[in-house]
């Protein structure tokens, strides 16, 4: 039984560059969220996805962030210029739509570091 | 909006003692809570929910929590820590979003079991 991957686990990368991120969900999943997580705080709620769609951004979303899931299956969260402030670690997590109780499962999260 | 407050950012205790982390939400509306628990430099694991039903929830490695309506609260026990309970624990709410629901995070309490 798989979980939610992504890859990669860590990316140190210089201001101004552009990163990408990728996120498996666990198979029969139809939602798919992205969080951010800065030191010391909460995750803090990106986006989401119900199959293909993105039905919600959060205001964190700036214009530098894009997020697809093409084929409703894996996901990628693409930040163009990166910023120092986009130091993070991105967080994706996926559930079952039937439920509808808000449980996600996590992934093992993408560690950004801009320098 | 509905929120999520953590009364505590870091808890230490020694091992074999009883520990309580504390949780109030807001909301004005039926709630599902839940606890997580992230150790360093991963993903976050879902610890126990509250959907409905008995207010005393159990979850994994011996941990349950209280769902108190009038308090507000949903505060987080164990009665015997060992030092793998060291790690950051996350409260969190689900709220309605935009076609589905979606978690809302308190800022997280330390955990920290001394020897």
């Amino acid at each position: 039984d798989t979980g939610v991957s992504q890859n990669p686990r860590h990316k140190i990368t210089k201001r101004g560059q552009n990163v990408t991120f990728r996120c498996d969900p666990i198979s029969e999943h139809n939602r798919l969220y992205w969080y951010r997580q800065t030191l010391g705080q909460g995750p803090e709620f990106l986006t989401y996805f119900q199959n293909e769609a993105q039905l919600e951004k959060s205001r964190l979303l700036s214009d530098r962030f894009s997020a697809e899931r093409p084929k409703g299956s894996f996901s990628t969260l693409e930040i163009q210029r990166t910023e120092q402030g986009d130091s993070a670690m991105y967080l994706c997590a996926s559930s079952l739509g039937l439920t509808n109780t808000g449980e996600l499962f996590f992934g093992e999260g993408s560690r950004l570091t801009v320098l | 909006a509905q929120s999520v407050t953590q009364l505590d950012s870091q808890v230490p205790v020694f091992e074999e003692a009883p520990v309580e982390l504390r949780c109030n939400y807001s909301s004005s509306v039926s709630v599902y809570l839940f606890w997580y628990v992230q150790y360093p430099n991963q993903g976050l694991q879902l610890l126990l929910k509250y959907l409905s039903g008995s207010t005393l929830v159990k979850g994994i490695n011996g941990f349950e929590a209280e769902f108190n309506k009038s308090q507000t609260s949903f505060h987080l026990r164990k009665p015997s820590v060992h030092i793998s309970d060291t790690a950051e624990y996350f409260c969190a709410v689900s709220v309605r979003g935009q076609g589905a629901q979606k978690l809302v995070f308190g800022q997280g309490t330390r955990l920290t079991i001394n020897p």
